[in-house]
Order: C-alpha cells, then sequence, then structure tokens
C-alpha cells in the first residue's frame, strides 16, 4: 500500500532539546511538506521542498530545520531555538504534475514539549 | 492579500443535508481543496475544485464560483461519522510557490442523532 508515514505518533521531550520528527512515503511524490496545527489556527507551513537536495522555509521556519536527502524522506528537526513547540505536526506530499497536485498527509506526530 | 473564510461551527441532524460555505480572496487562484478532519487525525482529501460548477462524489458535492471567490462543500444523508473538521484550501499561484495552499481555520460540524 502507497502511503505517508509519521513516527512516533506522540512525542513528549524536554524543554531545551532539540527533537526529529520522521516522515517517509512511498507514493514517488517530488514534493513534500511540513505544516504544524495549533487548536483554534489553520494548518501553517513550516518548511517545503519540491525536489531532492533542495528546500523552502514556509510561513513559520523559525526555530525549525529540515533536510531532503531522498525523495521519499523529509524529517523535521525541532530545535531548542522554537520559542512553543508543544504543537501536533503533520506532514503531507503531492505528485508534480498531475492535475491537482492534491496534498496527502501521513497521521501526525503530537509533540509535547515539557 | 490572501483571506479565506469558512463559519467556525455548524450543526446539523442525521440523514439531513448540509451546505458548508468558503469565501475566498486571492490575486492568482488556481485550485480549491476541501479536506475532512476528525478530532486528533490528520485531514483526509475530499474534493478539488478549478473550473466553476459542481463536483459530485457520492453523498459529498464541493461547488464553486470563481467570480464570486465562493465554494461550498455539500454533504447528504449525513451520518454520526461526518462529525468533523471541514477544511477549504486555494491554491495561489501568486503566493509566492504554486504548490503551497492557503488554509481556513475550518468548520467544525457536529451531527446529532
Amino acid at each position: 500500500d502507497g502511503g505517508i508515514t509519521q513516527s512516533p505518533k506522540y512525542l513528549f521531550r524536554k524543554e531545551g532539546q532539540n527533537v526529529t520528527l520522521s516522515c517517509e512515503q512511498n507514493l514517488n511524490h517530488d514534493a513534500m511538506y511540513w505544516y504544524r496545527q495549533d487548536p483554534g489556527q489553520g494548518l501553517r507551513l513550516i518548511y517545503y521542498s519540491q525536489i531532492v537536495n533542495d528546500f523552502q522555509k514556509g510561513d513559520i521556519a523559525e526555530g525549525y530545520s529540515v533536510s531532503r536527502e531522498k525523495k521519499e524522506s523529509f524529517p523535521l528537526t525541532v530545535t531548542s531555538a522554537q520559542k512553543n513547540p508543544t504543537a501536533f505536526y503533520l506532514c503531507a506530499s503531492s505528485g508534480a504534475g498531475t492535475k491537482d497536485e492534491t496534498q496527502y498527509f501521513g497521521p501526525g506526530t503530537r509533540l509535547l514539549v515539557l | 492579500g490572501q483571506n479565506i473564510d469558512q463559519p467556525t461551527e455548524m450543526t446539523a441532524t442525521e440523514g439531513a443535508i448540509v451546505q458548508i460555505n468558503c469565501t475566498y480572496q486571492t490575486s492568482g487562484f488556481n485550485g480549491l481543496f476541501w479536506y475532512q478532519q476528525h478530532a486528533g487525525e490528520a485531514p483526509t482529501f475530499l474534493s478539488y475544485n478549478v473550473l466553476d460548477g459542481l463536483e459530485e462524489k457520492g453523498r459529498f458535492s464541493s461547488f464553486l464560483s470563481r467570480s464570486k471567490g465562493y465554494s461550498y462543500l455539500l454533504l447528504k444523508e449525513l451520518q454520526m461519522k461526518d462529525s468533523a473538521s471541514y477544511l477549504c484550501a486555494v491554491r495561489d499561484y501568486n503566493a509566492g510557490n504554486n504548490r503551497k495552499l492557503i488554509w481556513g481555520l475550518g468548520t467544525s460540524l457536529a451531527v446529532n442523532p
């Protein structure tokens, strides 16, 4: 089955620690995205990547970093510089050249920083 | 600027029909998406409109009027499992990258027995 996986589903970290969230897709999609979702707010784009070895900042990139060394993988690191990291993190991917380039989401990782 | 408006909450009865509206303001409209998101879960894709008119998919239909900057999602024969948040998102080719979406805050729909 093709899809997007994110792990872990829940993640607890102490304040001041960096943490890396995993995102893997086997849909052969070129583009991948990281969003953050907070209660009462819409989805906010953190970073996105259109091709391997290339990525761009989204609307709220400060305190986050990403890499895109493989087409299938787009990990997100939440650094200690992120002031309020507790949130629901969603990874998505979309296929280039398709009619609508619909974004499909992984199940998400809920990060709680104590 | 770019803006998407949706009602915050709606309530409907099982078996009924409900219409969720979305209005948008963008400088370079290039498609509108509807997603469903159950509490604690990720959004799932429902529909895509880029031309004016109605797209039907089973119990769900989505309508677009580009001249009015308006879309609606129509849910028929409501079921309890349709209780969820419904997100409207617009692709704007003037938003810096054609693949970026502008997201509404979502409409929380409660279906009552």
